[in-house]
């Protein structure tokens, strides 16, 4: 079956970029929404943003501004770069897999997480 | 932005007993295709979060019928029937009607 795998920097400086890969293996990234979502420690979730197979993006607003994801169709994997760190950025981050469910009479579909990635610990500190 | 609140934030249940989730959302989450656009996520402990309700009322492939999801416009509710020690967790809301918010969580423990 299809799983996620994140990897990159478990350690990140102060005002440095965060950098992370998800690679998808199991299943085609074709197709399919794939999504960011972080906890920080003790914390709740986190949504971060999502990416179409195809690039089309969408940010949480709170983050927007730092936040750039990018797919490699070819690697079968997806990336998140998150800019200006701060220890506030501190979590542990996931990527997922949103499925479509098709909406009767329309051209769309109602997106949920249905597969998520194990999560990998970042820490940003000098 | 929409805002979504759970309570309670932490809840001892007893097996075999029904517990019952509260999700409030701060503006209407009905879509004008008649859905709702509001899922559900346990995270057990040490684990990934996982899937139990979408589209507010419908129950994932592999999620035990015990589990159920209701509501509309602002208010939700996440109920288990018979509560079992396997259903620990922190359970969460999430709306997906703009963007995505998750409400802060639920913790269930046992008694």
């Amino acid at each position: 079956q299809v799983q996620l795998q994140e990897s990159g920097p478990g350690l990140v400086k102060p005002s440095e970029t965060l950098s992370l890969t998800c690679t998808v293996s199991g299943g085609s990234i074709n197709g399919f929404y794939w999504s960011w979502i972080r906890q920080p420690p003790g914390k709740g979730l986190e949504w971060i943003g999502y990416i179409y197979y195809s690039g089309t993006t969408n940010y949480n607003p709170s983050l927007k501004s730092r936040v750039t994801a990018s797919v490699d169709t070819s690697k079968n994997q997806f990336s998140l770069k998150l800019s200006s760190v701060t220890a506030a950025d501190t979590a542990v981050y996931y990527c997922a897999r949103l499925t479509g469910i098709p909406v009767p009479g329309t051209s769309y579909s109602y997106h949920y997480i249905d597969i998520w990635g194990k999560g990998t610990t970042v820490t940003v500190s000098s | 932005d929409i805002v979504m609140t759970q309570s309670p934030l932490s809840l001892p249940v007893t097996p075999g007993e029904p517990a019952s989730i509260s999700c409030r959302s701060s503006q209407s989450l009905l879509h004008s295709n008649g859905y709702h656009y509001l899922d559900w996520y346990l995270q057990k402990p040490g684990q990934s979060p996982q899937v139990l309700i979408y589209k507010g009322s419908n129950r994932a492939s592999g999620v035990p019928d015990r589990f159920s999801g209701s509501g509309s416009g602002t208010d939700f509710t996440l109920k288990i029937s018979r509560v079992e020690a396997d259903d620990v967790g922190v359970y969460y809301c999430m709306q997906t009607l703009q963007s995505r918010t998750f409400g802060q969580g639920t913790k269930v423990e046992i008694k």
